[in-house]
Order: structure tokens, then C-alpha cells, then sequence
């Protein structure tokens, strides 16, 4: 079966600081893709940054990297220069091979401070 | 790209009332996605349209809730006979191609009193 862990209910970060928020997965598929979504308090799901098993190379887009363990069967998210927007719950998910459905962590409660 | 729209945004009901959702998709996408998410969890998937086809149902979709995509654009979810754990935000999402990324609507919020 397929699994998305985060380990990190919440976090503080100061402002203007990387932070790594961790996301571990667990599938016997061959292909997938991992994705993560920012959930502001408004409850919105917006895409960030995607990740296909194939892909050698860390997706990057914007402030938002992702650093794909594939051997280790991490995803974790890095945001640098946090800024005070970036408060909300993110979200880690994966896409398997068999299905098109996507299964999702319990979030990572991200709190910038000032 | 107007982005997917959901409707209503909040929606209040008394248990063992019938309710019903809609899911406007982004108007190229030809999948379709509805998933629940209860406070503080993320979501679990429903069920997932391509076009009007409607080809995976969660076991968490019981008997009392059905889908349709009769045209192949927008979707809507029913509920009937409510019941208080129906309570939750239910998120429509919906995609260009099965591998691609998903958008998500505002979703509804549901209470049941």
C-alpha cells in the first residue's frame, strides 16, 4: 500500500530563514510522482512543486526546491527566505503508478515568525 | 483560466437532509477529482471523473453519497441522508492528464447539525 509520512506537525521559523519541511513515502510502484500543496487558513490547496520518479534532477520552482532522496524514499521541501506569507499547512502527496488518485500526509503546520 | 470553482462555499444542514455540491473544473482538464478532508488531516480521496466516465470510487463512499459528470464538465456530489461525520471540507480538484498536477476549488464546507 501506499504511504505519505510527515513527521513535523509544526514548526517555527523566523523570518527570512530556510526551513526543510520532511515528507517520507512508501510504494512498490515503479513510477509515481510526489507533489506538495500549501494549505493558507482560508483552505485553499495550492500547488507548489512536483516531483516525478524518473526525473534526475531536484525540482526547483522559485523560493520552492525539492530534495528527492530516491534511495532513502524522501521528498522534502525547502523553502528559502521564508517570508511571513508562507505561514499555512503543507501538504506532501503522491501519485502511484496504478492508480491516478493522490494520497496524501497529515501536514506540516508552518509558522513564520517575525 | 478561471481556475476551479466549487459551490456553495458553505453549506449548514440538519442530519438526515439530502445535500448536493457542485465542481466547475478548469475548462481544458478532462479529469476530475473530489476528495473530504476533516480538520486537521489531509485530504482522502472520494472519487475521479475522465470526462464523464466516472472510473474509481473510494471504499469511504458510501451508499449515501453518489457522483456525476454527465457531460463531461462540471461535477456534482450528493450526499443523502446526512449524517454528523459527514462534516468536513470537500475538495474538488481537477487535471489536464492523469500524471499531471491537480488543481483544487475552494471547496465546500460542510456542517451537519
Amino acid at each position: 500500500a501506499q504511504k505519505i509520512t510527515q513527521t513535523q506537525p509544526g514548526m517555527f521559523v523566523q523570518e527570512k530563514e530556510a526551513v526543510t519541511l520532511d515528507c517520507t513515502y512508501d510504494t512498490s510502484d515503479q513510477s509515481y510522482g510526489l507533489f506538495w500543496y500549501k494549505q493558507p487558513s482560508s483552505g485553499e490547496m495550492i500547488f507548489l512543486i512536483y516531483q516525478g520518479s524518473y526525473d534526475e534532477q531536484n525540482a526547483t520552482e522559485g523560493r520552492y526546491s525539492l530534495n528527492f532522496q530516491k534511495a532513502r524514499k524522501s521528498a522534502n521541501l525547502v523553502i528559502s527566505a521564508s517570508q511571513l506569507g508562507d505561514s499555512a499547512m503543507y501538504f506532501c502527496a503522491m501519485r502511484g503508478d496504478s492508480n491516478y488518485q493522490l494520497i496524501w500526509g497529515a501536514g506540516t503546520k508552518l509558522i513564520i515568525k517575525p | 483560466d478561471t481556475g476551479v470553482s466549487q459551490d456553495p462555499r458553505h453549506k449548514i444542514t440538519k442530519r438526515g437532509q439530502n445535500v448536493t455540491f457542485r465542481c466547475d473544473p478548469i475548462s481544458e482538464h478532462n479529469r476530475l477529482y473530489w476528495y473530504r478532508q476533516t480538520l486537521g488531516q489531509g485530504p482522502e480521496f472520494l472519487t475521479y471523473f475522465q470526462n464523464e466516465a466516472q472510473l474509481e470510487k473510494s471504499r469511504l463512499l458510501s451508499d449515501r453519497f453518489s457522483a456525476e459528470r454527465p457531460k463531461g464538465s462540471f461535477s456534482t456530489l450528493e450526499i443523502q441522508r446526512t449524517e454528523q461525520g459527514d462534516s468536513a471540507m470537500y475538495l474538488c480538484a481537477s487535471s489536464r492528464g492523469p500524471v499531471n498536477e491537480q488543481f483544487f476549488g475552494p471547496g465546500t464546507r460542510l456542517t451537519v447539525l
